[in-house]
């Protein structure tokens, strides 16, 4: 029973490039939520997405970042024009619809930007 | 604006003897909560849950401890091994709302000496 996938586990982008981060949850799971771990920090939630339907992005920033969970096919979280402080750790996470509070982590994606 | 407080930013315990994890929070709507362990480079590990409405909930080696009135919850270890050496995580949910977003403390660092 594999657990929640994410890839790349490591990215390096420039200033100005886009960042994909890919996350696949585990078997039977149809809530995928993102956090984001800056350096020195506890995670921070950023989006909560079911099939198709995004349900809280109330910690997603405004402009550059967007996410969707698509009928098929693993959860997106896209950074456009990433800048320095976007280098971060990002975890997804996953859960299933009966004990929606207890939510299963990747290993999570860290991203550094140049 | 910290909702979940970890205010021991490290803990060092002896092998075999209890190891006490405290968390404390301020919003009184929270109805789960949660701990998680995480390594270095790797995603949080769900522990142990409870709900607001208990106040005591074990599984194996962990026990967590409630206090509603006084907004406060830790996680007990015993005995501590050395493999319990990792960061922990506090979190809270507000299960049940629109958003099933979880709340993270700031994570206290554990080292179990030999």
């Amino acid at each position: 029973n594999a657990g929640v996938m994410q890839n790349p586990r490591h990215l390096v982008r420039r200033r100005g490039q886009e960042a994909r981060l890919r996350c696949s949850p585990m078997k039977g799971h149809s809530h995928v939520y993102w956090y984001r771990q800056l350096p020195e920090e506890g995670l921070k939630f950023m989006v909560y997405l079911q099939k198709e339907n995004i349900i809280d992005e109330s910690g997603m920033p405004k402009e550059r970042f967007s996410a969707e969970f698509p009928k098929e096919g693993p959860s997106i979280l896209r950074i456009q024009q990433v800048v320095r402080g976007d280098s971060a750790a990002y975890f997804c996470a996953s859960s299933p619809l009966q004990t929606a509070y207890e939510q299963y982590f990747g290993p999570g994606t860290r991203l550094t930007v140049t | 604006d910290q909702q979940v407080k970890q205010n021991s930013p490290s803990l060092s315990v002896q092998e075999g003897r209890i190891s006490i994890l405290n968390c404390d929070y301020t919003n009184s709507m929270f109805d789960y909560f949660l701990w998680y362990k995480k390594y270095p480079a790797e995603g949080p590990t769900f522990l142990i849950s409870i709900s607001s409405i208990k106040d005591k909930n074990e599984d194996g080696r962990f026990t967590v401890f409630l206090n509603k009135s006084a907004k406060h919850l830790s996680l007990h270890i015993v005995p501590s091994q050395p493999g319990d050496s990792a960061v922990y995580f506090c979190a809270a949910s507000l299960y049940g709302g629109a958003t099933n977003k979880l709340i993270f403390g700031t994570g206290t660092l554990l080292a179990v000496q030999p």
